[in-house]
């Protein structure tokens, strides 16, 4: 299967600073990419769609100035938390889709905000 | 609002056993359906894909059906071995590539050595 590197893989940080997470894919190329959250024992919830070129697309309910993302290329999405808070303490995972729309994930991050 | 149910939440079984894991979808107009793996603290890794167009698929052990006009699906687990331990989630895709995934909550499974 294809290849999604996310990096880094835990993260912490103090209550108010800005934490980056970089998301690749290593063998082929993604217009689209995803960013999910995912709390304990909770399923993933989708909280952008990452486009190569233009604006990401968020859920609803979902901040996009607490949430940036940028998809500068083919191959690398990133997700910057802003001033970050405790409550955004949470698994984050991206994922990338091949020409079958085969969803791949990343190994996630873990950030944990004090 | 699609929304995808696992059953059940959790199961321990006892090495050898050939078990299923279930999965219904509200909005049976899906593109996809795609089995996944997580361990702990881990990202996801794919089993199985099914486009809206097949019935089943299978890798190895793993067999799944996709029976998308009563939105359900199952994963068949055959003769498992206690590396299969980890959550299963089972999750729809409406449109195409360019939609994102709607995810289960996950079947716990623990398989007893």
């Amino acid at each position: 299967g294809a290849v999604v590197s996310q990096h880094p893989s835990r993260v912490i940080c103090k209550s108010g600073t800005s934490v980056k997470i970089e998301c690749r894919s290593l063998d082929f190329q993604a217009t689209t990419m995803f960013w999910y959250r995912q709390f304990p024992k909770q399923s993933l919830m989708l909280m952008a769609t990452s486009n190569e070129g233009s604006k990401a697309t968020y859920e609803q309910g979902v901040e996009k100035d607490k949430f940036l993302i940028n998809h500068a290329s083919l191959t690398l999405s990133t997700l910057t938390v802003t001033s970050a808070h405790p409550e955004d303490s949470s698994f984050y995972i991206c994922s990338a889709s091949n020409r079958a729309a085969e969803a791949f994930f990343g190994q996630g991050t873990r950030l944990t905000v004090v | 609002k699609q929304e995808v149910t696992q059953i059940p939440a959790a199961l321990s079984v006892p090495e050898g056993e050939n078990l299923v894991l279930n999965c219904s979808f509200t909005d049976s107009a899906i593109y996809n359906l795609q089995w996944f793996r997580q361990d702990p603290g881990k990202g996801l890794t794919s089993l199985l894909l099914i486009q809206s167009s097949q019935r089943e698929q299978t890798s190895g052990r793993l067999n799944a059906s996709l029976d998308k006009s009563s939105g359900r699906s199952t994963l068949y687990i055959a003769a498992s071995q206690p590396g299969d331990s980890a959550t299963y989630l089972c999750a729809v895709r409406k449109g195409g590539g360019a939609d994102g995934l709607t995810f289960g909550k996950g079947t716990h499974l623990i398989i007893q050595p």
